[in-house]
């Protein structure tokens, strides 16, 4: 799977809207851009995930660049309970069987 | 939908002894895989199996074994307990392993082998 880069750690506020940006200057036209995120003491979790449009979920929002070559995973309200590790992955169309996760964007969410 | 579900929580095993960590899933998915995760580390692969009746090792199989009677059961079985082995361990399942689908975990079984 092709590399992505996210910045270590972000700070927001409860309430507020949090934009998680990630690049991948080297993506394909068939990889697919999956995000997730581990809770402190949890299992992974699947965030939401697009291939070229901007896609919206109960969880968040997708925002892909026109170029694709990065994205933002928007939280419109963030609360207490999305304070979490963010990961930003690419998987090809023919897929793999094992999900790599980087390193990720260690989300605070401050009270 | 409980989606991906996990038992037990937590265990403490001795030195070799044997048990069965059991995952269920009940979104109909095809793939199934059981992933390790140490402390302050990235996912490790075990075994995954891409339908009833067939199974693959993935990238840490030594030590376990796997089995997969069923679409919605996926059990790993841990023979001869090593303090290596302690970790934590995730079963999660897809609808395919294409891109286009995502991965469900489930909560988890936190192992310590003393």
């Amino acid at each position: 799977d092709a590399k992505t880069t996210q910045p270590n750690s972000m700070e927001s506020n409860e309430e507020e809207p949090v934009h998680l940006p990630c690049n991948h200057s080297t993506i394909s036209g068939t990889d697919y851009i999956h995000w997730y995120r581990q809770l402190p003491s949890q299992g992974p979790e699947y965030v939401i995930h697009g291939l070229t449009s901007n896609v919206n979920n109960r969880m968040a929002s997708l925002a892909i660049a026109e170029d694709r070559k990065s994205s933002t995973l928007i939280l419109h309200r963030a609360t207490l309970r999305d304070a979490a590790v963010y990961y930003c992955i690419l998987r090809t169309i023919q897929g793999a069987q094992k999900l790599v996760f980087g390193q990720g964007t260690r989300l605070t969410i401050n009270p | 939908n409980a989606g991906v579900t996990q038992t037990p929580k937590f265990r403490i095993l001795k030195i070799g002894q044997s048990m069965t960590l059991q995952c269920t899933q009940d979104m109909n998915h095809n793939y199934m895989y059981w992933y390790r995760q140490d402390p302050g580390m990235g996912l490790k692969l075990i075994y995954y199996s891409v339908g009833a009746g067939i199974t693959d090792k993935g990238e840490v199989p030594n030590g376990y074994n796997v089995s997969r009677s069923t679409t919605e059961d996926f059990p790993l079985r841990l023979e001869l307990a090593a303090p290596s082995q302690t970790s934590v361990y995730f079963c999660a399942s897809s609808y395919s392993r294409t891109g286009m689908n995502a991965q469900y975990f489930g909560p988890g079984t936190r192992l310590t082998v003393t």
